[in-house]
């Protein structure tokens, strides 16, 4: 497709639980970009890929949440052990590389911790 | 550190008045600037954004945004707002030294009534 996709649209899991969430970055974008937006909130920084270099890691809100991207194009976010605070949408963007280049977002995951 | 502040949580123009959306910022650099929008129930699309240049930048929509240094500030504006412009609006900040991180605002509702 032309845009960022990620699955799942919407994961309803239980505290406690591990889940695993996907972003298919536009193809040819060398940076990825996880968010997370709660209810009411802004966009909260977690996590930066840019090509081969190490991650920006400084985002992630505790060592329950990791990310990886495999061969430069797919990304997964795990969250392990969930806890309702996790509750949120979970966005990724991709983007060219260089600062100067706009983000292209997906249309994000509505994470739901009961 | 980089900051971005969206001092209106709100803001409401009747149809056909220009509106303006605040936005200021904090970065050790030159700022990258830009300026995202959320449509209900959609993802995050880029509007427009300042690198260098010239201060008032167009994007789309019709929207527009002032570069001010001296005031640390990118407002966002449109000179006449229409009904499909309500939305919920985000800044965005970059340091150039710190290629990948955006700092968001916390966002602002544009609510334009007929």
């Amino acid at each position: 497709g032309a845009g960022v996709s990620q699955s799942p649209s919407n994961k309803v899991t239980e505290k406690g639980k591990d889940v695993e969430l996907r972003c298919d970055p536009i193809s040819g974008h060398t940076a990825l970009y996880w968010y997370r937006q709660s209810l009411g909130q802004g966009l909260e920084f977690l996590i930066y890929f840019q090509g081969n270099s190490a991650p920006d890691k400084s985002g992630l809100p505790s060592d329950r949440f990791s990310a990886e991207r495999t061969g430069g194009s797919v990304s997964t976010l795990t969250i392990q052990r969930t806890q309702q605070e996790d509750s949120a949408v979970y966005l990724c963007a991709s983007s060219l590389r260089g600062s100067v280049a706009e983000q292209f977002f997906g249309p994000g995951t509505r994470l739901t911790v009961l | 550190a980089q900051s971005v502040a969206q001092p209106e949580d709100q803001v409401n123009v009747a149809e056909g008045n220009p509106l303006t959306v605040k936005c200021t910022y904090s970065v050790s650099g030159n700022p990258y600037l830009f300026w995202y929008v959320q449509y209900p129930n959609r993802g995050l699309q880029f509007l427009l954004k300042y690198i260098t240049g010239d201060n008032l930048v167009k994007g789309s929509y019709g929207f527009e945004a002032e570069f001010n240094k001296s005031q640390t500030s990118f407002h966002l504006k449109k000179p006449s707002a229409l009904v499909s412009d309500s939305a919920l609006y985000f800044c965005a900040v970059r340091d150039p030294t710190n290629a990948g991180k955006s700092t968001f605002g916390d966002g602002t509702t544009l609510t334009v009534k007929p």
